[in-house]
């Protein structure tokens, strides 16, 4: 089961570059999420989807912006690059909950450093 | 609004001594906790689940942890640790208003031979 597919896996930008984080889940998940993790500070939550057709900002939303493609597609963008948007990128996926306890099922991120 | 606190950023243990990973978290209403575990350069895998069931909960690889609603506490432990526990581990909280998670900062164990 491939799961949450996020591409690229490593990725160096320059200031000012912009670029689209992929994500993909096979697991017929109805919610999916972008979080960014940095040092000591965990993860925090950028744009989330409850479903198809929705998207949400979430803690740390500033600089990006995201895309519902279908179901299984959710993509993060980042219009002009800047350091401090240097960071490791995951992508998770849940089932539709509007209760909050089904967990989130994430990919192995992707390594961004802004130059 | 729900928070996490993690206590300690890293922890050491000895190889088959006792794990004990401490989390606290505030929420207005009963909350669910989860606990995922992080290896290098991997995303999150989910350890156990807390959604009001019952307050010991097990989970994979020994790993448990104890819901106390008087302390506001989820502590993670394992009797015996093993080298491949070295990881960072994460607790997380839903306040089951919507669909986010809030992480804690994360703790970093190291399992000594």
């Amino acid at each position: 089961n491939a799961g949450v597919t996020q591409t690229p896996k490593f990725q160096v930008l320059k200031t000012g570059q912009s670029m689209t984080l992929q994500c993909a889940q096979d697991m017929n998940h109805n919610s999916m999420y972008w979080y960014r993790q940095d040092p000591g500070m965990g993860l925090r939550l950028i744009y989330y989807s409850a479903s198809e057709g929705t998207t949400d900002k979430g803690e740390v939303p500033n600089g990006y912006n995201v895309s519902r493609l279908n179901k299984r597609e959710f993509s993060l963008r980042l219009e002009s690059a800047a350091p401090s948007q240097t960071s490791v990128y995951f992508c998770a996926s849940s089932e539709a909950s509007r209760g909050g306890n089904q967990p989130q099922h994430f990919g192995d991120g992707t390594r961004l450093s802004i130059l | 609004a729900q928070s996490v606190t993690q206590l300690g950023s890293h922890v050491s243990v000895s190889e088959g001594a006792l794990v004990l990973l401490r989390c606290n978290y505030s929420s207005s209403v009963p909350p669910y906790l989860f606990w995922y575990v992080q290896y290098p350069n991997q995303g999150l895998q989910l350890l156990l689940k807390y959604t009001s069931a019952a307050t010991l909960v097990k989970g994979i690889n020994g790993f448990e942890a104890e819901f106390k609603k008087s302390e506001t506490s989820f502590h993670l432990t394992k009797p015996s640790a093993h080298m491949s526990d070295a990881a960072e581990y994460f607790c997380a909280v839903s306040d089951g208003g919507d669909y986010k998670l809030s992480f804690g900062a994360g703790t970093t164990v190291t399992v000594r031979a």
